[in-house]
């Protein structure tokens, strides 16, 4: 069963920590893995990772994908109190393109 | 550019009644996929539409359908309403490639 598993489901640090998002996953024909954050309601787009060991950065933000291992982590340093929201981590598998598997998201609450 | 909008943002229902919730695609995609979103689950892959066609489903019963018209506009639709189906509904539109964007979502609770 295809799936993806995220760690820790909740977080609680302060602000100025560095923190790391765990996701790893098992499908049956990897695409890309893809990495959202959603605060209120709509996830927003974080990044897109399809090859290995290749270094995704957007500000304290960065991501890498190890596809031997099957998983990638999101790294956020110096964070804020705004970095707080549910941190998801989708896989695009099988079929045709835009079918994403979602994990169940980790809770990251960053306190002043 | 417009992002994905949904309507209506928030519904109350009873059991048994159906619901039809609306999708709006960014401009120029033609990529549909809708979800639905509860604390215990998750995020959870319902269906995609592409070109009006239903391209892929999630593992749902029947009585969650969609549909998508000419101009990528999309509807979802859920009959006989049971109290589990209360959720948050994601829609999310791509020009093709893995990553989707998402609408702000319509909150349903079944009474």
């Amino acid at each position: 069963e295809d799936k993806v598993v995220q760690s820790p489901l909740s977080l609680v640090v302060h602000e100025g920590d560095t923190v790391t998002l765990n996701c790893s996953y098992e499908v049956t024909n990897f695409r890309s893995l893809l990495w959202y954050k959603q605060e209120k309601k709509a996830p927003t787009f974080l990044f897109m990772l399809t090859s290995s060991g290749i270094e995704k950065k957007s500000g304290r933000l960065s991501s890498i994908l190890d596809k031997k291992e099957l998983f990638s982590i999101l790294n956020i340093t110096a964070t804020q109190t705004g970095d707080s929201a549910v941190y998801l981590c989708a896989v695009d598998y099988g079929g045709s393109q835009g079918n994403l598997i979602f994990g169940k998201g980790t809770k990251l609450s960053v306190k002043p | 550019k417009a992002g994905v909008t949904q309507t209506p943002r928030y519904l109350i229902k009873t059991r048994g009644q159906q619901v039809t919730l609306s999708c709006s695609p960014i401009s120029g995609h033609r990529s549909v996929s809708w979800y639905q979103q509860t604390p215990g689950q998750g995020l959870q892959f319902l269906f995609e539409y592409f070109s009006e066609t239903q391209r892929n489903k999630g593992n749902f019963p029947g009585r969650f359908s969609g549909r998508q018209f000419s101009n990528s506009r999309s509807e979802m639709n859920v009959s006989t309403l049971e109290l589990g189906d209360s959720a948050l509904y994601l829609c999310a539109s791509s020009h093709g490639s893995s990553q989707q964007y998402f609408g702000p979502g319509t909150r349903l609770t079944v009474l």
